[in-house]
């Protein structure tokens, strides 16, 4: 149960979009369309903000979308904002029924 | 307003033992799925366990299996989780999540504020 791949920070200027890549195997990511997206700030409880690849929760913007090609999902923000600066993590559920979390990327502005 | 108010975290010595519990409110309890999820001071977010609605499929990390259980109580609204054998590495907020199905559950939509065990002679 290694945790997915996530790359530490990403960042852009404002308005501008981020991509975050979540790289896991074909036990996890590449074996379900059952990836989520969670967004923490400090001492904060993470929010879901994208499941089952690509579907947003109520309430979640628009500039927040998900994709996956084989054993990577993405998760990009379009038109950055000053609140999206925060921790990101993905989440897998995996072939054994068990769930792994990456190991999360910080956004922040340039 | 779904609620989950997490309890029973604290200073503990290695070995020891330690219970959790989960306060649910808000939505209609045996219908869901629910899970432990914690994270250690500066790390990153680590499933630890999952129980579906009707306690009749359970999972957990290979990090806790054998030493920690994971249960609930419809009657009460709560989860719970039973931690055994406790180890320094174990030093974490445990947060209580809630899935969006009874089973399987393939993401948490709702997520209680945590409650810290730091383990530690």
């Amino acid at each position: 149960q290694s945790a997915l791949t996530q790359p530490p920070s990403a960042s852009g200027s404002p308005g501008q979009s981020v991509t975050i890549s979540c790289t896991g195997t074909s036990s996890d990511v590449g074996g379900h369309n059952f990836v989520s997206w969670y967004q923490q700030y400090p001492d904060k409880a993470p929010k879901l903000m994208i499941y089952d690849v690509n579907s947003r929760p109520s309430g979640v913007s628009d500039r927040f979308s998900g994709s996956k090609s084989g054993n990577t999902a993405s998760l990009t923000i379009s038109g950055l904002q000053s609140e999206d600066e925060a921790d990101y993590y993905c989440s897998s559920y995996t072939t054994s029924s068990t769930h792994v979390f990456g190991s999360g990327t910080r956004v922040t502005f340039l | 307003e779904v609620q989950l108010v997490e309890s029973g975290g604290g200073l503990v010595q290695p070995g020891r033992s330690l219970r959790l519990s989960c306060a649910a409110s808000g939505f209609t309890f045996d219908d869901y799925a629910m899970h432990w999820v914690r994270q250690a001071p500066g790390k990153g977010l680590e499933w630890v366990s999952g129980i579906s609605w009707n306690s009749g499929s359970i999972g957990y990390a290979d990090s806790v299996k054998g030493r920690f259980t994971i249960s609930r109580d419809n009657a009460k609204n709560s989860l719970y989780l039973q931690m055994n054998s406790l180890r320094a590495e174990d030093t974490a907020l445990y947060y209580c999540a809630k899935c969006p199905g009874g089973y399987p559950s393939y993401y948490f939509d709702y997520w209680g504020q945590g409650t810290l065990v730091t383990v530690s002679s």
